[in-house]
């Protein structure tokens, strides 16, 4: 089985722009969790969507928004960049909602400069 | 406030050594806790996992202890190999819901 795939790899944007990150969860898993990945801050919880539902969210601010489409794959959308939103940006495949076990993919790097 | 610490944010240890984490928690209903491996580049992958109605749990190298009335648990990596070189990350979850996180501990192991 192909693992989750996230594109793109790695993302340059400049302070006030919006960014879409995608992912692709594993053939079969239903569910797509999203976390931010910083060294001070380790992995940070952002939202959980299953069955195109965001069943969780983090405590980050509206700009940060995500959906997830009838195929299960997911979109991640940062609206007026900022510096601090500099990071990994990660996403978990589940077989279903809150399932414990979390596969994740490589990520994408995000630099906003 | 971080529900799950871990600790040390660093660790060197020496080729064929014994590697260990430790993780402290807060939440009783915590049910379910797992250690992740991530390597540079790479996203976090399961490692091995633990529910808290066992006090120990081995595969291959890696063992996790539970210590419940303590609410800690870590994590030992016996005969460290240099390949064993990651940030390793503990989690802890209840009833299905969302994984607190650790913020890691970063081990080098040295040939």
């Amino acid at each position: 089985k192909a693992g989750v795939t996230q594109t793109p790899r790695y993302l340059i944007k400049t302070r006030g722009q919006q960014v879409t990150l995608s992912c692709s969860p594993i053939s079969g898993h239903r569910s797509v969790s999203w976390y931010q990945q910083t060294p001070g801050q380790g992995l940070q919880f952002l939202f959980e969507y299953f069955s195109e539902t965001q069943r969780n969210k983090g405590n980050f601010p509206g700009r940060f928004s995500g959906r997830q489409f009838s195929n299960s794959r997911s979109e991640m959308n940062v609206s007026t960049l900022e510096l601090g939103d500099s990071a990994l940006y990660l996403c978990a495949s589940q077989t279903q909602a809150s399932s414990y076990e979390q596969y994740f993919g490589p990520g994408t790097r995000l630099t906003v400069t | 406030q971080q529900q799950v610490k871990q600790s040390p944010q660093s660790l060197i240890v020496q080729k064929g050594g014994i590697s260990i984490i430790n993780c402290a928690y807060e939440n009783t209903a915590f049910d379910y806790f797992p250690w992740y491996q991530q390597f540079p580049g790479k996203g976090p992958a399961l490692l091995i996992a633990i529910r808290p109605d066992v006090s120990e749990k081995k595969e291959g190298r890696f063992t996790i202890s539970f210590n419940k009335s303590a609410k800690q648990f870590s994590l030992h990596i016996m005969d460290s190999q240099p390949g064993d070189s990651a940030t390793y990350f503990c989690a802890a979850s209840s009833d299905n819901r969302k994984l607190i996180w650790g913020l890691g501990t970063s081990l080098a192991v040295n040939p």
